[in-house]
């Protein structure tokens, strides 16, 4: 059962150093979002993909923080000199399309900056 | 503009009793419903879904969910809980104008005591 994939589950980086959460979607399916969970808080969505195309970043800060999802290969959430406020789970989910499509969610990556 | 609101930072229930888990909404229109669960350290799974018809929407694991239209509510049931139902249960609604972007409630933890 290969459901949404996500590497690494957990990752500890200093301040300033960069940051790469890698997720690969349900095979076959080719939108792919990542969102960021605060604790106590619900999910609050950062960007949505499509092979090789970024559909909406709106919620993607505009410094520091890229996304990709190419031909080949996962999706790559990428934060840049991170800070101790990038502290948080990170979340990918894919759908098979767009349109209210149930979206399935990987484990997750639980990003600790020191 | 789009919400949705659980009041219940926590809800706890006795095995074997029914559990409600409460979620109202702030739409315009026809609404889409999700309820998700989210186990420790783990990705949220999708549990049910309302589009249309039967305000009654049975899903996973014995869950239903109640529509509610004038009183913009859509709580989650279950008629007897499991100690394994102890998780954190996140309600959802797409965001206006998008069939993709979803907008979460704070989440509800749930807490089923032997």
């Amino acid at each position: 059962n290969a459901g949404v994939m996500q590497n690494p589950r957990h990752l500890v980086r200093r301040r300033g150093q960069e940051a790469r959460l890698r997720c690969s979607p349900v095979k076959g399916h080719s939108h792919v979002y990542w969102y960021r969970q605060l604790p106590e808080e619900g999910l609050k969505f950062m960007v949505y993909l499509q092979k090789e195309n970024i559909i909406d970043e709106s919620g993607m800060p505009k410094e520091r923080f890229s996304a990709e999802f190419p031909k080949e290969g996962p999706s790559i959430l990428r934060i840049q000199q991170v800070v101790r406020g990038d502290s948080a789970a990170y979340f990918c989910a894919s759908s098979a399309g767009q349109g209210n499509n149930e979206q399935f969610f990987g484990p997750g990556t639980r990003l600790t900056v020191l | 503009a789009q919400s949705v609101a659980q009041p219940e930072d926590q809800v706890n229930v006795a095995e074997g009793n029914p559990l409600t888990v409460k979620c109202t909404y702030s739409v315009s229109g026809n609404p889409y419903l999700f309820w998700y669960v989210q186990y420790p350290n783990r990705g949220l799974q999708f549990l049910l879904k309302y589009i249309t018809g039967d305000n009654l929407v049975k899903g996973s694991y014995g869950f239903e969910a109640e529509f509610n239209k004038s009183q913009t509510s859509f709580h989650l049931k279950k008629p007897s809980a499991l100690v394994s139902d102890s998780a954190l249960y996140f309600c959802a609604v797409p965001l206006r104008d998008s069939n993709y972007q979803l907008i979460w409630g704070a989440g509800t933890k749930l807490i089923i005591k032997p």
